[in-house]
């Protein structure tokens, strides 16, 4: 039973490009949710998902940054013309919400760089 | 100012002591857990405590919730170099669809 995969592990970017970080959620798990962590910080959260839908992206920068979970294959957070306070590491994480239970399982990141 | 906040920022101790970790919020929660990150890693979630749940246990971890002082801690008995961590508490509120809050998190070192 795998975990959360999380890929590429390392991204390196320049200004301008386009980062592409993806997600497969625990296997049974339909719900999906992006955080960002600077060094030495705590997670910020960014966007939950469930399948089609975005239900709260009240911490997703209003501009460059978009999220998405269709209804096959793995979930996708993309920055458009990444700068350099991209730099981050984004880890996604999946849920099963049985009840009133939200434990989130975690993937290993995507740390990106941004040169 | 965040939701979930933990204190002390940074604890070092002697292999062998226990390990006392502090949580305070700001709103109502359905639960509260607590995480752990080893540098470089994912996040792994350790123990989750309800509202209406006052202690428990799992194994060398207790947790306690006084929601009156809004207020967690998380001891690890007989800590191990092994424990040396960063950890996060993270409260989920109690909308339909809250998310999780966490804090900046309390890296703990322990000394062999």
């Amino acid at each position: 039973n795998a975990g959360v995969m999380q890929n590429p592990r390392h991204l390196v970017r320049r200004r301008g490009q386009e980062a592409r970080l993806r997600c497969s959620p625990m296997k049974g798990h339909s719900h999906v949710y992006w955080y960002r962590q600077l060094p030495e910080e705590g997670l910020k959260f960014m966007v939950y998902l469930q399948k089609e839908n975005i239900i709260d992206e009240s911490g997703m920068p209003k501009e460059r940054f978009s999220a998405e979970f269709p209804k096959e294959g793995p979930s996708i957070l993309r920055i458009q013309q990444v700068v350099r306070g991209d730099s981050a590491a984004y880890f996604c994480a999946s849920s099963s919400r049985q009840g009133v239970k939200n434990i989130q399982y975690f993937g290993a990141g995507t740390r990106l760089s941004v040169l | 100012s965040q939701q979930g906040e933990e204190d002390p920022q940074a604890l070092s101790i002697q292999e062998g002591e226990n390990a006392t970790m502090n949580c305070s919020y700001k709103t109502s929660i359905n639960n509260l857990q607590w995480y752990r990150q080893n540098s470089g890693r994912g996040l792994v979630h350790l123990i989750l405590i309800r509202s209406n749940e006052r202690e428990k246990h799992s194994g060398r971890l207790r947790v306690t919730l006084d929601t009156s002082k809004k207020s967690s801690s998380l001891l690890i008995t007989a800590s191990r170099a092994a424990d040396t961590a960063s950890y996060f508490c993270a409260t989920d509120g109690t909308g339909a669809n809250s998310k999780l809050t966490f804090g900046k998190g309390i890296t703990l070192s322990v000394r062999p």
